[in-house]
């Protein structure tokens, strides 16, 4: 079975903080994203990675960062948190060919106050 | 611009009383259609993928088809643990690689 977890499922952070969100995946995965997901708004992507050290922007980058320093670990930096980004944070991870069905974690659902 | 539509937003059936929900879609070239199913406060999870018109998937309860423009998944007789919310998701050719579109869901309940 496919395994994505993901450092957190809740964070409460202030408003400035720097906030780091971990996901692994034991699936040998070429493939690596970072999603937020709001109330009518669906799932949008903010990063993906394709290979370690590679990243490309996805709709909504703004605010966000990506790391990717190894093949199984995606993190995800919000370099200064703001109350807007309050949200569920999920982590993807799929094979670069095939199928490319993407297998979420768990999420983290964090607060910035 | 690519966009996936799904319909209802939410939908109330009884215990054993079957029914369908639509996703319908527009994009350049479509490469797969992704169905997950959404529990509340966790991830999506993975149900079927569809790469072309004319096919379909079945699991359980659930089964999804695939036309040119849309896809729809049916619900035969189902249960109160079907209860959740239900994502589609496309795949298109043209656009980055790897990146799927996301429709905003169909919120299901089931009731006994």
């Amino acid at each position: 079975d496919v395994k994505v977890t993901q450092s957190s499922r809740y964070l409460v952070k202030r408003t400035g903080e720097k906030v780091f969100l971990e996901c692994v995946q034991d699936m040998d995965h070429e493939n690596m994203f970072w999603y937020r997901q709001d109330p009518g708004l669906g799932l949008r992507l903010i990063y993906f990675s394709y290979d370690v050290k590679m990243k490309e922007k996805g709709d909504i980058p703004e605010g966000y960062s990506v790391s990717r320093e190894k093949k199984e670990r995606f993190s995800l930096i919000l370099e200064s948190a703001s109350t807007n980004q309050t949200s569920m944070y999920l982590c993807a991870s799929s094979f670069a060919g095939g199928s490319q069905t993407q297998y979420f974690g768990p999420g983290t659902r964090l607060l910035v106050l | 611009e690519d966009q996936v539509t799904q319909s209802p937003e939410a939908l109330r059936l009884q215990e054993g009383e079957s029914s369908s929900l639509n996703c319908s879609y527009t994009v350049s070239g479509l490469r797969g259609l992704f169905w997950y199913r959404q529990d509340p406060g966790k991830g999506p999870e993975f149900l079927f993928t569809l790469y072309s018109a004319g096919e379909e998937k079945e699991k359980e309860r659930l089964k999804a088809t695939l036309t040119k423009k849309e896809s729809f998944l049916h619900i035969t007789a189902p249960k109160p643990e079907d209860s959740a919310t239900y994502l589609c998701a496309v795949q298109n050719y043209g656009g980055a690689t790897n990146k799927l579109i996301f429709g905003t869901g169909t919120l299901l309940a089931v009731q006994p």
